[in-house]
């Protein structure tokens, strides 16, 4: 069974750093794996999307990697500000159906101004 | 364009009752999945729909059904309500398998 986790479960930054999220699954044959932000009371936006056979992706400040045979996946904020704060998710698909993905339970990131 | 539209966005049932929740797709989308998130569990998958059939379905007991219409909406149902059935259910679309998926705002259920 797919686990996926996320650790810390909180983390506090000063404005202006630069920062790594992990997330770590334990079967690594997944089709695809994805970071969503979640901001409070509010439903999911995927920020970057890793197919199996790629190794990163990168949108503005946000870079996120992708090794499989170790099991992990790191979302790089550059420059991180006070409106990065919010919930930051990362998902496995295991099957073509993109749909039926496994959830890290997130990492709540607070960029101090 | 107009992204994934979900209804209600809040309410609260008594236990023993039951809800139906509303989920609209992005205009083209035909994948439609239903996520329950809750703060002990996290986000868990509940089923997903594509062209009127269930293509894929989570841990969940029979209480928890859904349904996709020709024209993609998709419902999904909870019968005899439990208090532990207090959560955020989250739908999204896709369009071709392995894209990007998009979340609505969700609908908040509250069971009292």
């Amino acid at each position: 069974k797919q686990e996926v986790t996320q650790i810390p479960a909180a983390l506090s930054v000063p404005e202006g750093e630069n920062l790594v999220l992990n997330c770590s699954f334990t079967d690594s044959a997944i089709y695809n794996l994805q970071w969503f932000r979640q901001d409070p009371g509010k439903g999911l936006t995927s920020l970057l999307l890793i197919q199996s056979s790629q190794r990163e992706q990168t949108s503005g400040r946000l870079n996120a990697s992708l090794d499989k045979s170790s099991g992990r996946s790191t979302l790089y904020i550059a420059a991180s500000q006070p409106g990065d704060s919010a919930t930051y998710l990362c998902a496995v698909s295991i099957t073509g159906a993109n749909s039926k993905l496994t959830f890290g339970k997130g990492i709540t990131l607070s960029v101090r101004p | 364009k107009a992204g994934v539209t979900q209804t209600p966005r809040y309410l609260i049932k008594t236990r023993g009752q039951q809800v139906t929740l509303s989920c609209s797709p992005i205009s083209g989308h035909r994948s439609v999945s239903w996520y329950q998130q809750t703060p002990g569990q996290g986000l868990q998958f509940l089923f997903e729909y594509f062209s009127e059939t269930q293509r894929n379905k989570g841990n969940f007991p029979g209480r928890f059904s859904g349904r996709q219409f020709s024209n993609s909406r998709s419902e999904m149902n909870v019968s005899t309500l439990e208090l532990g059935d207090s959560a955020l259910y989250l739908c999204a679309s896709s369009g071709q398998s392995g894209n990007t998926i998009y979340f609505g705002e969700g609908s908040w259920l509250t069971v009292v």
